[in-house]
């Protein structure tokens, strides 16, 4: 079954940094573009950062450019999202999502993990 | 204030068809395949639609989606009550170099 799990989401103060984790099976992990979408509370869909297969290009929201690195380890089948200086208002659900081969959509969605930036 | 336009709500009754319109510009919607997305409340968005008008397998036929120039429809047949969702269009934005979301459509069924 193909399958995306995120882990790492939690309470941190403004300011702060959190490392998250999606881990993905059921497929041939490297061979895949992935994304992180958020979804503030009672909001819409953001997309903020895509990595291209082997790392072949990597591209950020203006909202988080700067601050958010997004990675992924192939071996280890496992995409990460590094986000630093947060803000009160990356507050939201962070979803690890797969685009299909050769197209343009975000074909497969992981359950999200919330992250809450708050003092 | 999101780069593609979606109404915020439509509604009708059972059996009835909507239609969800999203609304772009000559560097997204223009020139790059629109996909569809559906969140049932408390749950994660899954495709309804890609490449404007594919289904991926497994979502009825009742779904349906087409582009012309600048902007997308999404078309339901045939409303159920397990339809009621929020919807959402998206892209590639060439210019932006970022994909772009519609602000979603919550969608009723009376």
């Amino acid at each position: 079954e193909v399958q995306l799990v995120e882990s790492g989401g939690g309470l941190v103060q403004p300011g702060g940094s959190l490392r998250l984790s999606c881990a993905a099976s059921g497929f041939t992990f490297s061979n895949y573009n992935m994304n992180w979408v958020r979804q503030s509370p009672g909001e819409g869909l953001e997309w903020v950062s895509n990595i291209r297969s082997s790392s072949s290009g990597i591209y950020y929201a203006d909202s988080v450019k700067g601050r958010f690195t997004i990675s992924r380890d192939d071996a280890k089948n496992s995409l990460y999202l590094q986000m630093d200086s947060l803000r009160v208002e990356d507050t939201a659900v962070y979803y690890c999502t797969r685009e299909p081969l050769g197209g343009w959509a975000f074909e497969i969605w992981g359950q999200g993990t919330m992250v809450t930036v708050s003092s | 204030q999101s780069v593609l336009t979606q109404p915020p709500s439509v509604s009708a009754a059972p059996g009835q068809k909507v239609t969800i319109s999203c609304s772009g510009s000559r560097s997204n919607i223009g020139n790059n395949h629109v996909s569809w997305y559906q969140q049932l409340p408390g749950t994660a968005p899954k495709l309804l639609m890609f490449e404007n008008s594919e289904r991926p397998s497994g979502i009825p036929d009742r779904f349906s989606g087409s582009n012309s120039g600048t902007s997308a429809t999404l078309a339901i047949t045939g409303l159920q009550t397990g339809d009621e969702a929020d919807y959402y269009c998206a892209t590639w934005d060439g210019s932006l170099t970022s994909w772009v979301f519609g602000g979603g459509t919550r969608l009723t069924v009376l």
